[in-house]
């Protein structure tokens, strides 16, 4: 099972918005509705920011939104702020005896 | 609040083994299935493992399969990790995590532990 394919980065400026795309097969990320989004700043914990495709958990801010068309996803951060600097990974269920997914990673970069 | 604490990791010769725990507070243990992820140094996310919630049902990546083996006790709460013929690639920081819902094999959800350091050198 090959990891998702995500941009190594993606920058913006402060209130700017970002999306940062995750990409699969019909085998993981287009074929189920387990994607989830995973915020980590150097030398901490991730932090799930979405979950089942475009769910946030309570407590993470509604600048963050996910979506899906076909194998690939979607995370956009909205009204970018100097805190959303970090890396972002997304994950799917997938249907290999594997099932789970990680994605390559994103470097966010707030210029 | 919801806690999980892992440990176990250290220094290791390649082709050894070690065991890893991950303890956990704070909510139900036998209701969530539990998964383990790793990350090497200066490298993405992995996922390593996922048992359960009654452990009976267990699932491994590819690159650690008939090596990796997870349990859980439910009886206490230790979810446990066993390494065998460890190799350097084996490097990496390992996580434990809740998955997001009771009794599904869900993804990993917002509860992490800290992680702990597995480092395999000769």
């Amino acid at each position: 099972q090959s990891a998702l394919t995500q941009p190594a980065s993606v920058s913006g400026s402060p209130g700017q918005s970002i999306t940062i795309s995750c990409t699969g097969t019909s085998s993981d990320v287009g074929g189920y509705k387990y994607v989830s989004w995973y915020q980590q700043h150097p030398g901490k914990a991730p932090k799930l920011m979405i979950y089942d495709v475009s769910n946030r958990p309570s407590g993470v801010s509604d600048r963050f939104s996910g979506s899906k068309s076909d194998n690939t996803a979607s995370l956009t951060i909205s009204g970018l702020q100097a805190e959303d600097e970090a890396d972002y990974y997304c994950s799917s269920y997938t249907s290999s005896s594997t099932l789970y997914v990680f994605g390559t990673g994103t470097k966010v970069t707030v210029l | 609040q919801v806690q999980l604490v892992e440990s176990g990791g250290g220094v290791v010769q390649p082709g050894r083994s070690l065991r890893l725990s991950c303890a956990a507070s704070g909510f139900t243990f036998s209701n969530y299935a539990m998964h383990w992820v790793r990350q090497a140094p200066g490298k993405g996310l992995e996922w390593v493992a996922l048992i359960s919630y009654d452990g009976s049902n267990k699932y491994y990546a590819d690159s650690v399969k008939g090596r990796f083996t997870i349990s859980r006790d439910n009886s206490r709460t230790p979810l446990y990790l066993q390494m065998n013929s460890l190799r350097a690639e084996d490097t990496a920081v390992y996580y434990c995590a809740r998955a997001t819902q009771p009794y599904m094999t869900t993804p990993p959800g917002g509860y992490w532990g800290q992680g702990t350091l597995v480092t395999v050198s000769s």
